[in-house]
């Protein structure tokens, strides 16, 4: 089956970190844009960030700039998030999501079923 | 950076037609695509590039996108259909991703 599962989350206190980790399978990882979407509890979505085919271009949401890491391994077929300098305000379901390839638009078009991130003291 | 407004909700009877708008400057130049979420999962494409719909997704979804609203439509509404819709773009201006906050169907 093709899809996306993501692992990493758990708990941690402000200003600490954690790393993301988004394993694909049954498709060609490597031909596809990837990008991480969060959700806070009771809120809706929000894109944090993106990473092209080959990793040579990366795209970020201001609010995690300078905080966050995207980064893939084709070889391993995972993509990854490092976050640093975690904030209360980070707390979310983090999706991973394949971009679409129909067209030359930007869509989602694979998801994964998310990893609780929750930063508390 | 690029703003969409969608309504907080929406409620329809079972049977009639749902209109979820979608408001953005000049949307009408952008291709919009809509998701559904219902509790607990993630999100699934219903609608990209302003009305075309993935396979598998019923007939019942459509799309239009003109000016500064994009509109899903959801005709002949089933009890099924009670999900959370977002609406979303690509701003090319800084090549970010943008999700509407958002819309709580009711049905």
């Amino acid at each position: 089956e093709v899809q996306l599962v993501e692992s990493g989350g758990g708990l941690v206190q402000p200003g600490g970190s954690l790393r993301l980790s988004c394993e694909a399978s049954r498709f060609t990882f490597s031909s596809y844009w990837m990008s991480w979407v969060r959700q806070a509890p009771g809120k809706g979505l929000e894109w944090v960030a993106n990473i092209k085919q080959d990793g040579s271009e990366r795209h970020y949401v201001d609010s995690v700039r300078g905080r966050f890491t995207i980064s893939r391994d084709n070889a391993k077929n995972s993509l990854y998030l490092q976050m640093n300098s975690l904030r209360v305000e980070d707390t979310a379901v983090y999706y991973c999501a394949r971009r679409g390839l129909r067209g030359s638009g930007w869509y989602f078009d694979l998801w994964g079923r998310g990893t609780l991130v929750s930063v508390s003291s | 950076s690029y703003v969409l407004t969608q309504p907080p909700s929406v409620s329809v009877a079972p049977g009639q037609t749902a209109r979820i708008t979608c408001g953005g400057n000049n949307i009408g130049s952008k291709s919009v695509y809509w998701y559904q979420q219902k509790p607990g999962q993630a999100p699934v494409v219903v609608i990209y590039y302003d009305s075309d719909r993935p396979s598998g997704i019923p007939e019942r979804f459509s799309g239009s996108n003109s000016g500064n609203t994009a509109t899903l439509i959801i005709s002949r509404v089933e009890a099924g259909d009670e999900a959370d819709y977002y609406c979303q773009v690509w701003d090319s201006s800084n090549d970010h991703v943008v999700f509407g906050g958002g819309t709580k169907l009711t049905v």
